[in-house]
C-alpha cells in the first residue's frame, strides 16, 4: 500500500505559524485531503478539508498544489494548546479500489 | 448533542477468543468507520459502513468483521485474536451525504483492547 508520509515531529513557539506537510504520490483523482487533530486519550477532531488549491477556515489553512501529491496545513500563531498529533488522510488506489490512509502523524510540540 | 460513543472502554482478552466493540454515530449519521490505532504503527483504516452495508474495507485479515445495525449502530468483531491486536479500537460517524466516505468524521473515544 503507498505511503502517505509526513513529518514525525515539529517544534515551534507561540504566536509562531506553523507548516505540516504531507506527501501521497499515489492520492486518488477524485478524493479530498482531509486534515485532523489528536490529543492524548481522544480521537481525532476534523480540522479542515479540500480538493484543491487553496482552503481556509476560522483555525487554519490547507494548501494543495496543481499535481496534488502532497499538502501543508497551515496553523497561524499557534498557542500552547495546539501542541497534539495532526495527520493527514486520502484516499488511494489499492487493489483496484479506494482505501482511506492516514499518515503517520506529526507530534507538534508547541514552546511557550 | 450526543458525540460518537463507543464501548466497552477497556477490553481484555486472552489469545484466540473473540472480541466484539460497539458503536453509537451521532443521532442522523448513516456512516460509520472502524479504525485500528496500534501504537508504533498510527492509524490503520478497518471498515466503512455505510445505510447498513460495508462500503469498503482496509487491509486486514477477515478474522476482522462487522455490521451496521438498522438505527446505524455498529459492532466490530475481532475472532481469532492475536497478541498484536492489541490496540485502541476508534470508531467514527458521518453523515453519509452520497455514500461519499470523505465527509468529515466525527471519532468517539476509542476502545482499548489488550489482548494477552
Amino acid at each position: 500500500l503507498a505511503k502517505t508520509t509526513q513529518p514525525i515531529s515539529m517544534d515551534s513557539y507561540e504566536g509562531q505559524e506553523v507548516n505540516i506537510t504531507c506527501s501521497h504520490n499515489n492520492i486518488a483523482t477524485n478524493d479530498y485531503i482531509t486534515w485532523y487533530q489528536q490529543f492524548p486519550s481522544q480521537g481525532p477532531r476534523f480540522i479542515i478539508q479540500g480538493y484543491k488549491t487553496k482552503v481556509t477556515n476560522e483555525v487554519a489553512s490547507l494548501f494543495i498544489p496543481a499535481d496534488r501529491k502532497s499538502s501543508t496545513l497551515s496553523l497561524p500563531r499557534v498557542s500552547l494548546s495546539d501542541t497534539a498529533v495532526y495527520y493527514c488522510l486520502v484516499g488511494v488506489l489499492s487493489g483496484g479500489a479506494q482505501k482511506l490512509v492516514f499518515g503517520q502523524g506529526t507530534r507538534l510540540t508547541i514552546n511557550p | 448533542e450526543a458525540g460518537v460513543t463507543q464501548s466497552p472502554t477497556h477490553l481484555i482478552k486472552t489469545r484466540g477468543q473473540q472480541a466484539t466493540l460497539r458503536c453509537s454515530p451521532i443521532s442522523g449519521h448513516t456512516s460509520v468507520y472502524w479504525y485500528q490505532q496500534a501504537l508504533g504503527l498510527g492509524l490503520q483504516f478497518l471498515l466503512w459502513y455505510d445505510e447498513g452495508e460495508e462500503r469498503n474495507r482496509g487491509n486486514f485479515p477477515p478474522r476482522f468483521s462487522g455490521r451496521q445495525f438498522p438505527n446505524y449502530s455498529s459492532e466490530l468483531n475481532v475472532n481469532a485474536l492475536e497478541l498484536e491486536d492489541s490496540a485502541l479500537y476508534l470508531c467514527a460517524s458521518s453523515p453519509g451525504t452520497s455514500g461519499d466516505m470523505y465527509n468529515e468524521q466525527f471519532f468517539g473515544p476509542g476502545t482499548r483492547l489488550t489482548v494477552l
